[in-house]
């Protein structure tokens, strides 16, 4: 399917494990991002990338991994969990070279708790 | 830095009333404006935007102006409906930045 996809949507997982949350688009837009939504705090970001290879820090950076190897595939790792990283995570990209490509396309969130 | 205000929630009115919410900027150049909602379970999506001054972004009845003298960009509608509630965020797309800053959304409920 055309669009910006993520895996798992839902995710249970306890203090200190690793997981990884992923995001997928089929557009080949060049920038993709990372946010968490928590309430009283809006969308803060990640991390972003600006093309394969490329990634840097956002707002919240600690405590989380990302890697882009192909252009499609962003995942974000939480190397050990906690419980402060409960919440909900959504990917966007977008594509400055294009007409409209200041607009950022969102995935449909991943809900993580970490226990 | 690029800073996005916007009017607290959360916003409650009854079907067919009129909605404001308030939307100013803090950001250096000539920054592009954003309108997002979020209905519940959803990721954000578009709802309108404008890359200049004087721009009017328009979708599904809502409205938006970009004031460059008050630095403002106000999401307005004439007549609500219940499926209008959802969370609204307004953003702003620096150039040559990518990445986007976003108010901290305000939420809207429409009672029938």
């Amino acid at each position: 399917d055309a669009g910006i996809t993520q895996s798992p949507r839902y995710k249970i997982t306890e203090t200190g494990r690793q997981v990884t949350l992923m995001c997928h688009q089929t557009w080949s837009h060049s920038y993709m991002f990372w946010y968490r939504q928590d309430l009283g705090h809006g969308l803060r970001l990640i991390y972003y990338s600006a093309a394969a290879d490329i990634t840097d820090k956002g707002e919240v950076p600690d405590g989380y991994v990302v890697s882009r190897s192909k252009t499609e595939n962003f995942p974000l790792t939480l190397e050990s969990a906690t419980r402060s990283q409960t919440s909900v995570y959504f990917c966007a990209s977008s594509d400055p070279g294009l007409a409209r490509g200041d607009t950022q396309y969102f995935g449909p969130g991943t809900r993580l708790t970490v226990l | 830095g690029d800073s996005v205000t916007q009017m607290e929630g959360p916003v409650t009115l009854s079907e067919e009333a009129f909605l404001t919410i308030n939307c100013t900027y803090t950001a250096t150049g000539y920054p592009s404006l954003f309108w997002y909602v979020q209905y519940p379970g959803e990721g954000l999506q578009l709802l309108l935007k404008a890359t200049k001054a004087d721009d009017k972004g328009s979708n599904k009845g809502f409205e938006a102006t970009y004031r460059k003298e008050t630095t403002s960009f106000h999401l307005e509608k004439g007549s609500v409906q219940v499926s209008d509630s959802a969370v609204y965020f307004c953003a702003l797309t620096n150039t040559n930045a990518g990445k986007s800053t976003f108010g901290d959304g305000t939420t809207l409920t429409v009672k029938p």
